[in-house]
């Protein structure tokens, strides 16, 4: 079965400093992996997606993240944090590309100080 | 053009009763998805619909269900509200047939049960 797992409910990092979320998931195949970032009292905004075309995967605001298959990892990095990056961050893993049906991650609230 | 719209994006309701929630998705999409968010289970799949069809159900008792009509709309109904149902729910539209892409999000109705 698919899961992920999201190491840290909270992070905390300091204006302008690096900022990496990690995500690892469970699955008997590769799988496609999407990180969706949500704001309060909003919906989730899709950041970036792993599809298997490239393990280095860019997505919106400066954010990436790589698909480690060794390390069955897909950790969500930006260089320089910014107060605006404040929010909560889904990983999430489908075994299709057909479908609707995402497993979820339990959220990491990132936290941007001044 | 217009992004997915949840309706009501509020609601009370008392345990025992009956709630029904709707999603336009976005035009030309006809996959729609919905999910639960609650802070102790974090996000959790109900069902998608596409083309009318139930094409994966989560795993919830038979008082949640859902349907879609033929302008790809989709409803779902909570019925005997039980205090547990109090979330968050999440309508998500895609193309689904188009191979791996992205889940729209609309911002969600937010249902207490007293």
């Amino acid at each position: 079965a698919q899961s992920v797992t999201q190491l840290g409910s909270h992070v905390s990092v300091s204006e302008g400093a690096l900022v990496l979320l990690r995500c690892n998931y469970s699955s008997s195949v590769p799988p496609y992996l999407f990180w969706y970032v949500q704001y309060p009292n909003q919906g989730l905004q899709l950041l970036l997606k792993y599809t298997s075309a490239a393990t280095l995967v860019k997505g919106i605001n400066g954010f990436e993240a790589e698909f480690k298959k060794s390390e069955t990892s897909f950790h969500l990095t930006k260089p320089s944090a910014h107060m605006s990056d404040a929010a909560e961050y889904f990983c999430a893993v489908s075994l299709s590309g057909n479908t609707g049906k995402l497993i979820f991650g339990q959220g990491t609230t990132l936290q941007v100080k001044p | 053009k217009a992004g997915v719209t949840q309706t009501p994006r509020y609601l009370i309701k008392t345990r025992g009763q009956q709630v029904t929630l709707s999603c336009s998705p976005i035009s030309g999409h006809r996959s729609v998805s919905w999910y639960q968010q609650t802070p102790g289970q974090g996000l959790q799949f109900l069902f998608e619909y596409f083309s009318e069809t139930q094409r994966n159900k989560g795993n919830f008792p038979g008082r949640f269900s859902g349907r879609q009509f033929s302008n790809s709309r989709s409803e779902m109904n909570v019925s005997t509200l039980e205090l547990g149902d109090s979330a968050l729910y999440l309508c998500a539209s895609s193309f689904r047939d188009r191979g791996p892409g992205e889940l729209f999000f609309g911002e969600g109705s937010r249902l207490t049960v007293l």
